[in-house]
């Protein structure tokens, strides 16, 4: 599966847009992009898939340009709850174990 | 929709000691992870299991790591003798089938080794 990197850390402020970019240079056609968030003491928990263009739910959206080597989850008007770390994953179907990174952790300030 | 339980929620013991987690995944999901995640670090894939199957183990230190998944159902990681290297969080997860299928996560379990 593709390696992943993204930034280590992130700060914003409340009512912000935040945008974390994901590098995946090495994608496969038959590969997805997935996002987890993790609060302390807590699992990682899913956020959003997609496998180009845009998706967009109740908590974020994902956006992937055509050649599929980067993506961005962007998270509207963030509050101090968003606070965390996230990780993005390239993932298939074809039984390739999910690899987590380092993350990214978010840090909203009031 | 009861989500996957993880028990103990912390553990200390001693080094050269031995400790079991227990996982419970969410009914119906055929596939089970188990996660080491060290403080500061994302969670690093011990073991996958499909059912009652081994899918992958790659990673985990079999000299003193064991884990299984009896009837397909609940699963258990062992780990004997511990070592300082071992404290960490242990998280299970779940999904219906593995790849483009989304993780469902425990609470993890937090060991530390003394």
């Amino acid at each position: 599966l593709a390696k992943t990197t993204q930034p280590i850390s992130m700060d914003s402020y409340e009512g912000q847009e935040v945008n974390i970019t994901c590098s995946h240079n090495n994608i496969a056609t038959n590969d997805y992009i997935t996002w987890y968030q993790q609060f302390p003491s807590q699992g990682p928990r899913f956020i959003i898939q997609g496998y180009k263009t845009k998706v967009t739910n109740e908590v974020a959206s994902l956006f992937i340009p055509a050649d599929r080597k980067s993506s961005t989850l962007s998270l509207p008007r963030v509050s101090l709850s968003d606070t965390a770390v996230y990780y993005c994953l390239v993932t298939n179907n074809q039984g390739g174990k999910l690899i987590f990174g380092q993350g990214t952790e978010l840090s909203v300030k009031p | 929709e009861a989500g996957v339980a993880q028990s103990p929620r912390y553990k200390i013991i001693e080094k050269r000691q031995s400790v079991a987690f227990w996982c419970n995944p969410i009914s119906g999901h055929a596939t089970l992870y188990w996660y080491q995640q060290i403080l500061g670090q994302g969670p690093k894939l011990l073991i996958q299991f499909q059912n009652n199957g081994v899918v992958d183990d790659s990673q985990l230190p079999k000299d003193r790591f064991s884990a299984e998944r009896l009837k397909g159902v609940d699963s258990t990681l062992k780990i004997q003798p511990a070592k300082l290297e071992d404290s960490a969080v242990y998280l299970c997860a779940s999904s219906l089938t593995d790849g483009t299928e989304k993780l469902f996560f425990g609470s993890g379990t937090q060991l530390s080794v003394l």
